[in-house]
């Protein structure tokens, strides 16, 4: 089956800081790569995307690229600020099955960003 | 946005008292789910819809059921709530582009069994 593996922290550091969460995957196929970001008490929202390998998503100074031959979509900021404080998933959904499979989760990397 | 609306957004029930929550959607999308959300666990498929009356089960089914009766309104329910069903859940929706599917969130319900 599809799974997906992330560092879960809390990963804590300096505004200005460089910022990567790693994220691995297993799937057959080509699935499509989602990174979320969830702010506390607030709903999933979709942060970036990557359909294929070698794609890369990038929203808000976030970055990430589909590597297929390492099966990795590594999440990178080159400066985070405090306000980038929240819970990062990395997901992926098949591209057949037209929907059914829904997403297959990481368990979510607690993010902390102090002044 | 994603037209997603789910209701309500925070509840408080009783051990063994039936709870329904609503997930209501404007854009006519075919693919609804639920999914729950613990610590420890990130998000994990509750049940799926593909359409008007077609649901199927997810990776968590037990102790809930699901009804589409109209293409904008997902319902899940809780028959019999139980303490190990306090979490918070979320409503998404499947948009097909010509880049594949993506996935949007409605806010979030918070439920509490006690």
């Amino acid at each position: 089956g599809n799974s997906v593996t992330q560092m879960e922290g809390p990963v804590t550091l300096s505004e200005e800081a460089f910022l990567t969460i790693n994220c691995t995957y297993t799937a057959t196929g080509y699935p499509s790569l989602f990174w979320y970001v969830q702010y506390p008490g607030e709903g999933l929202q979709l942060l970036l995307k990557a359909t294929k390998a070698d794609d890369k998503g990038s929203n808000k100074g976030f970055e990430a690229t589909y590597r297929k031959e390492t099966t990795s979509f590594h999440l990178e900021k080159g400066s985070v600020q405090v306000s980038d404080s929240a819970v990062y998933f990395c997901a992926l959904t098949p591209n057949s099955g037209g929907g059914a499979d829904g997403l297959t989760f990481g368990k979510g990397t607690h993010l902390i960003i102090q002044p | 946005d994603a037209g997603i609306t789910q209701s309500p957004r925070h509840k408080v029930t009783e051990t063994g008292t039936p709870v329904t929550l609503r997930c209501h959607q404007t854009e006519n999308h075919r693919y609804m789910y639920w999914y729950r959300q613990d610590p420890g666990h990130g998000l994990r498929l509750i049940h799926y819809s593909y359409g008007v009356k077609d649901t199927d089960k997810g990776e968590v089914s037990d102790g809930y059921s699901v009804s589409r009766s109209k293409t904008e309104d997902f319902l899940l329910t809780l028959e019999s709530a139980t303490s190990s069903q306090t979490s918070v859940y979320f409503c998404a929706i499947s948009e097909t582009g010509a880049r594949g599917n993506t996935i949007y969130f409605g806010e979030g319900s918070w439920l509490t069994v006690v």
